[in-house]
């Protein structure tokens, strides 16, 4: 099956700070790739969907200048999350869309910790 | 938006038992995925099946799209199948919403 990466697996930063995390599909292209969040015991969210060479879409109550995403190859997309507090204290998971199927392969998550 | 419901929410099996997991949507969708959520955080695809039935070793799926729903099917159950099953669906514009999943525990 496909196979898609993340970096880091996780990180602990101090408020303020601002964090990227890469999205990498290894060995197929993907136009499309998206980013969630998790939070413990629960279900995944949508936060945007990351198109190759344009803007993100975001989902409602996503800040998109919280968030920032670049999609700058057909297999890398990364999100930042710029300024982050506490509250951003969560599991991102990442995905991308195979081109012919739309089945989507998912990363290994990253889980942020900010102090 | 279309709504995804999963059950049961949590099941404790015995290993070598059999299950069902359900999945109901309330519209049509283009697609169904199932995943496996292990302790690691790892989602692990199962099955990419919008319609119809399909078999990968002890597991099989069964969509019926025009009943909108979808069960997955766990045989011979092992402590390694332990984790968080998902059900996603795949709305008109090609993104995945996922219900809430069903943890499972089994105990050897």
């Amino acid at each position: 099956g496909a196979v898609v990466s993340q970096h880091p697996s996780w990180v602990i930063c101090k408020s303020g700070t601002s964090v990227k995390i890469e999205c990498r599909s290894l060995d197929f292209q993907a136009t499309t790739m998206f980013w969630y969040r998790q939070f413990p015991k629960q279900s995944l969210m949508l936060m945007a969907t990351s198109n190759e060479g344009s803007k993100a879409t975001y989902e409602q109550g996503v800040e998109k200048d919280k968030f920032l995403i670049n999609h700058a190859s057909l297999t890398l997309s990364t999100l930042t999350v710029t300024s982050a507090h506490p509250e951003d204290s969560s599991f991102y998971i990442c995905s991308a869309s195979e081109e012919e199927s739309n089945e989507q392969f998912f990363g290994p998550g990253t889980r942020l910790t900010v102090l | 938006g279309i709504q995804v419901e999963q059950s049961p929410p949590d099941l404790i099996l015995q290993e070598g038992a059999n299950s069902t997991l359900r999945c109901n949507f309330s519209d049509s969708v283009n697609n169904l995925q199932w995943f496996h959520q292990n302790p690691w955080g790892q989602l692990i695809n199962l099955f990419y099946i919008p319609s119809g039935t399909k078999q990968n070793g002890r597991l099989s799926a069964t969509t019926v799209a025009t009943e909108r729903y979808s069960l997955l099917y766990i045989s011979s159950s092992q402590t390694t199948d332990s984790g968080v099953y998902f059900c996603a669906v795949m709305d008109s514009s090609y993104k995945l919403i996922f219900g809430s999943g069903t943890r499972l525990l089994v105990r050897p």
